[in-house]
């Protein structure tokens, strides 16, 4: 079973910063926080993980609360080609398969 | 990171037919991982097939209906077998390498 509960939904204008919640309240220690977006019905595509600090690559960033017990992904200037489903994993690291929980449906807005 | 060549993309297929989809990879890979998204929903993990191994099959999911093949470390097949109706889904094939997770483009189902 997925361990994280995110919003099913969640609109945003373009441009604006786009933060989709995630709550892991009972993350492990050894648990990362992972995001995948999933367009279309594609196949899912990586966009960022992390530990227990904050992380920025060139797509996101990930800030995770103290606790651990919740993260924000956040699209610092979303475009109507981030409208996607945003899926928040919990794992630890290794070969193990990726468990999707229901995810957050993006909707980007002219 | 790796990429995986899955096929076909669709197709529509006679209830009670069985159908095989293939996926392979530029490089080799231990584990190849199969999913199953219906309509609307999220992804559901079938099964994990390591290459020389038996797959390791989830609840709900069994071989007789899902046999998967694992023939060497670049490429793997999922068949779907006496499908209904129900069976219309996408298909997704997924790996993972040091560089992370990588997914098929998927097979779009539809048995009429």
């Amino acid at each position: 079973d997925a361990k994280t509960t995110q919003p099913p939904s969640m609109d945003c204008a373009e441009g604006r910063a786009a933060n989709l919640p995630c709550n892991h309240s009972t993350i492990s220690g050894n648990e990362y926080v992972y995001w995948y977006r999933q367009i279309h019905s594609q196949g899912p595509q990586y966009i960022i993980h992390g530990l227990k600090n904050n992380e920025t690559n060139e797509m996101a960033s990930l800030i995770i609360t103290e606790d651990r017990k919740s993260s924000t992904l956040i699209l610092p200037h979303a475009t109507l080609r981030d409208t996607a489903v945003y899926y928040c994993i919990v794992r630890v690291e290794g070969n193990t398969p990726l468990v999707f929980g229901k995810g957050t449906r993006l909707s980007v807005i002219a | 990171s790796a990429v995986i060549s899955q096929k076909p993309s669709r197709d529509i297929c006679q209830r009670g037919t069985s159908l095989t989809i293939q996926c392979q990879v530029d490089s080799q890979v231990t584990m190849m991982f199969w999913y199953r998204q219906q309509p609307g929903q999220s992804l559901t993990l079938i099964a994990t097939a390591n290459q020389g191994s038996e797959a390791t099959y989830e609840s709900g999911f069994v071989i007789d209906k899902f046999p998967i093949s694992r023939p060497n470390l670049t490429f793997s097949t999922l068949t779907v077998s006496n499908m209904s109706p129900e069976d219309s889904s996408i298909y997704l094939c997924s790996t993972t390498t040091v560089y992370g997770y990588t997914f098929g483009s998927g097979t779009r189902l539809t048995v009429v």
